[in-house]
């Protein structure tokens, strides 16, 4: 069965601090993709990054990166410069190409200032 | 464009009664999906369509029904409510396919005492 660990249930940062979020998937499937979501206290789902299993480089946007491992099944997710609006809960979420969501049970991120 | 709706935003329900929960997206989307999310856990899938008049059955269908008439409307159908299905619920939209990201509405907190 596909799943999605992710293994910190809480972490804390410091405000301008840098934060990595885990995240391991178990699959069989070579090709497939992996997402971060954001859920803040609206509960609102917002789509952080993405990354395509085909694709080596890792996934960029702003001060959030990845570090995706393909044959540990690990895809990291590294805030840097942590800001107060950045407090949630993070999932981490697999898709093989049958366009299944697969989650995780999230880590609630606090920052701190 | 407001992306994904749902109504309602908060509803309490009595053991054994119905309701049905709406979604409506406005980006033309083929695909659309529902998700529970129960307290400290990632979205569960409960059903899926990739195109009006097509459902399909996710991880957690049973107590739901659903219907795909339009392209734009997916609503969720709750017989004889338990307070097994007290929960957070989630529609989603996407185009499908390939890496393409769904959009999720603002939640349904659906309470059944």
């Amino acid at each position: 069965a596909q799943t999605v660990t992710q293994s910190q249930p809480e972490m804390s940062v410091q405000e301008a601090e840098t934060v990595t979020l885990s995240c391991t998937y178990d699959t069989s499937e070579s090709d497939y993709y992996l997402f971060w979501y954001k859920q803040p206290p609206s509960r609102q789902m917002i789509l952080v990054i993405r990354q395509e299993a085909y694709k080596q480089q890792n996934a960029t946007e702003n001060r959030f990166s990845v570090n995706f491992q393909k044959a540990a099944k690990s895809f990291s997710l590294k805030i840097s410069d942590s800001q107060l609006g950045d407090a949630a809960m993070y999932f981490c979420a697999y898709r093989p190409v049958t366009d299944k969501l697969i989650f995780g049970t999230g880590t609630r991120l606090q920052v701190f200032p | 464009n407001a992306g994904v709706t749902q109504t309602p935003k908060f509803r309490i329900l009595k053991i054994g009664q119905s309701m049905t929960l709406q979604c409506t997206q406005d980006m033309n989307h083929n695909y659309m999906y529902w998700y529970r999310q129960d307290p400290g856990m990632g979205l569960k899938l409960i059903y899926y369509s990739v195109g009006a008049g097509i459902t399909d059955k996710g991880e957690v269908p049973n107590g739901y029904n659903v219907s795909r008439s339009t392209t734009e409307d997916f609503p969720l159908r709750l017989e004889l409510a338990a307070p097994s299905q007290t929960s957070v619920y989630f529609c989603a939209s996407g185009r499908g396919g390939s890496s393409y990201e769904q959009y999720f509405g603002p939640g349904t907190r659906l309470t059944v005492t």
